[in-house]
């Protein structure tokens, strides 16, 4: 199957830092990536969608000048959290399908603590 | 926005018996799709029905949809130890790309 490869894992930072996840497709090109965000035994929330060489789309609520994300290639999403604070702490997971209407593909997500 | 709802949201039980989730959303959906999420990981896909069709199998996996109720369930037959994770539901609305997850069904398996 395909492979979604993000990076870092795990981040600590401090408050008001602006930290950078990347999420990459290793094995096929990615016109469309997810970037969802989870609290501890909560479900995935969608933050937005991201779409090559254009504007990622947000869902309602989520700050776009917040979390900002670029996606460059067909193989590379990338979301910036900025100054960030303590209740941005949270764990964020990328995805992307080989193909609309098909199955989503996870990265292993990063957890971000912020101190 | 959250999508739907699952129940239960915990379940354990002993290795060998069967364990069945349930799943309900609120829209028109292309498909929906089940996931299992272990701690602090990401998500692996388990099984996607479409919209159009009524029940599928997938090894110890068996999951059904009910349009007309808006709900599915997954059953996980002969549960294992290994089967020790979050499952979650997600459906794909109409006419949207992204998937929604349900709230999610923690499920323990007692070896």
């Amino acid at each position: 199957g395909a492979v979604v490869s993000q990076h870092p894992s795990r981040v600590i930072c401090k408050s008001g830092t602006s930290v950078k996840i990347e999420c990459r497709s290793l094995d096929f090109q990615a016109t469309t990536m997810f970037w969802y965000r989870q609290f501890p035994k909560q479900s995935l929330m969608l933050m937005a969608t991201s779409n090559e060489g254009s504007k990622a789309t947000y869902e309602q609520g989520v700050e776009k000048d917040k979390f900002l994300i670029n996606h460059a290639s067909l193989t590379l999403s990338t979301l910036t959290v900025t100054s960030a604070h303590p209740e941005d702490s949270s764990f964020y997971i990328c995805s992307a399908s080989l193909q609309p209407n098909e199955k989503l593909f996870f990265g292993s997500g990063t957890q971000l603590s912020v101190l | 926005s959250q999508q739907g709802e699952e129940d239960p949201q915990a379940l354990s039980i002993q290795e060998g018996e069967n364990a069945t989730m349930n799943c309900s959303y609120k829209t028109s959906i292309n498909n929906l799709q089940w996931y299992r999420q272990n701690s602090g990981r990401g998500l692996v896909h388990l099984i996607l029905i479409r919209s159009n069709e009524r029940e599928k199998h997938s090894g110890r996996l068996r999951v059904t949809l009910d349009t007309s109720k808006k709900s599915s369930s997954l059953l996980i037959t002969a549960s294992r130890a290994a089967d020790t994770a979050s499952y979650f539901c997600a459906t794909q609305d109409t006419g949207r790309r992204a998937l929604t997850f349900g709230s999610g069904t923690r499920l323990q398996v007692q070896p």
